[in-house]
């Protein structure tokens, strides 16, 4: 695809409901990160994925968090028992990488989180 | 504290007018140091990417400058244009293992006509 694409872009659900967020990362890219952004903040990073391994986790804010990425490609972030202060939009980033130092990441528009 | 501070929290200047961003930095040693624009409900996009040793990098009409010794950045925008209206967010990953980067909350910056 053109670029990286997430779904949905809008998610309202009611606290303790199970949501599940998908990033499809441009073809071919290697590795996929999701991050979580606070309304007025910066990202924060949650999670990488180096094909299907998923490599570093330590951003994961709970085990209510949970990210799989099977064949390599396509990724889902899933929120269990989802809470206020999960609200945030989620943005997924995709790079190659060419190396670590240079890669350039490409990211998705996020999905925005409302729980009420 | 976090370790990748931005100033100011937000700037308005005129079209046409030079501004300049400013990052600081605790994490050591680092990798590199990336500037990215956000607009309005879009993810970031990448504007420069520095390593350590490095001191500038342009794009355009961007130019980021890195002093290491000080652990400071800058993002200097010349002739600005409506549409560089956006957040400007700095973006530190250290060197030590793992994937994790640690990101400013950026700048706001607003261009009026």
């Amino acid at each position: 695809g053109a670029g990286v694409s997430q779904s949905p872009r809008y998610k309202v659900a009611k606290r303790g409901q199970d949501v599940a967020l998908r990033c499809d990362p441009i073809s071919g890219h290697v590795s996929l990160f999701w991050y979580q952004q606070a309304l007025g903040q910066g990202p924060e990073f949650l999670t990488y994925f180096q094909n299907e391994a998923q490599l570093d986790k330590s951003g994961l804010p709970s085990d209510r968090f949970f990210a799989e990425r099977p064949e390599g490609s396509v990724s889902t972030l899933k929120i269990q028992r989802t809470q206020q202060e999960d609200s945030a939009v989620y943005l997924c980033a995709s790079s190659l990488p060419l190396d670590r130092v240079q890669e350039t990441q490409y990211f998705g528009p996020g999905t925005r989180l409302l729980v009420l | 504290k976090n370790q990748v501070e931005q100033s100011p929290q937000s700037l308005i200047i005129l079209e046409g007018k030079n501004c300049t961003l400013q990052c600081n930095y605790t994490v050591s040693p680092f990798s590199n140091l990336r500037w990215y624009k956000q607009d309005t409900g879009r993810g970031p996009v990448s504007l420069t990417i520095m390593t350590f040793s490095e001191n500038t990098k342009s794009n355009g009409r961007y130019t980021a400058t890195l002093d290491a010794d000080t652990k400071q950045s800058s993002l200097h925008i010349t002739a600005s244009q409506l549409s560089d209206s956006a957040s400007y967010i700095c973006v530190v990953s250290p060197w030590t293992g793992g994937f994790k980067t640690i990101f400013g909350a950026g700048t706001r910056l607003f261009v009026k006509a």
